[in-house]
């Protein structure tokens, strides 16, 4: 167990509202990232961070944005949620000798 | 191009059979590190099993064993007395060097195992 916590697990809004997920570690990792899993995809990042205030965007990160004020909680905004970001998002985080990714149990979201 | 192949969407698996789940890869690094994760229908994401590109052996988890070919580029998953458990989607991933430890996955292979 990673200690890592996904808010909320799930979610219905609407077209145009604005989303925030929320993931939350409790063992001080540095790396966290933001995945959606969509069918026929496998699981592709939205963003990930280094550190404190430190972001990268992944291979589909248009139409969202993240922030990391603290250490242990990595923020992802869908700032006007669209339909096409139906999906399933995974957070993660990098641990252990071989840095292997432990993710949390996931938020389903669906943009009516 | 992909990066990571698995060729098989789904399989389906006499319960006690062993199962190899393919999975090819694709990068130019001498440096990088293979990954195999279960994702039952229950949704979350388990990790299995690592394979690092210098490892000379082959890794094993318990049941689990990854069959590295390196000048193949190939990381099959092979899973030995299969129990119905074992019914998941599995995905084979790969992190190349100095990628901030970003993780590339497959699309997946969807494994059923029969009683």
């Amino acid at each position: 167990d990673a200690g890592i916590t996904q808010s909320p697990r799930h979610k219905v809004t609407e077209t145009g509202t604005p989303v925030t997920l929320r993931c939350h570690q409790t063992e001080n990792h540095r790396y966290m990232y933001w995945y959606r899993q969509d069918p026929g995809h496998g699981l592709r990042l939205i963003h990930y961070s280094y550190g404190v205030k430190d972001t990268d965007k992944g291979e589909v990160s248009d139409g969202y944005s993240v922030s990391r004020s603290k250490t242990e909680d990595f923020l992802l905004t869908l700032e006007s949620a669209t339909s096409s970001q139906t999906s399933v998002y995974f957070c993660a985080i990098s641990a252990g000798v071989v840095e292997t990714q432990y993710f949390g149990p996931g938020t389903r979201l669906l943009v009516l | 191009a992909q990066k990571i192949t698995q060729t098989q969407p789904g399989m389906f698996v006499q319960e006690k059979e062993a199962v190899t789940l393919d999975c090819t890869y694709d990068t130019s690094d001498q440096s990088y590190g293979l990954f195999w994760y279960k994702q039952p229908s229950s949704g979350e994401m388990i990790f299995l099993i690592y394979q690092g590109s210098y490892d000379e052996q082959n890794a094993t988890e318990g049941r689990y064993s990854l069959n590295f070919q390196k000048a193949r580029k190939s990381a099959n998953l092979v899973i030995s007395a299969s129990q119905l458990g074992d019914s998941a989607m599995y995905f084979c991933a790969m992190r190349e060097a100095n990628r901030d430890d970003k993780i590339i996955f497959g699309k997946g292979t969807r494994l059923h195992i029969l009683p």
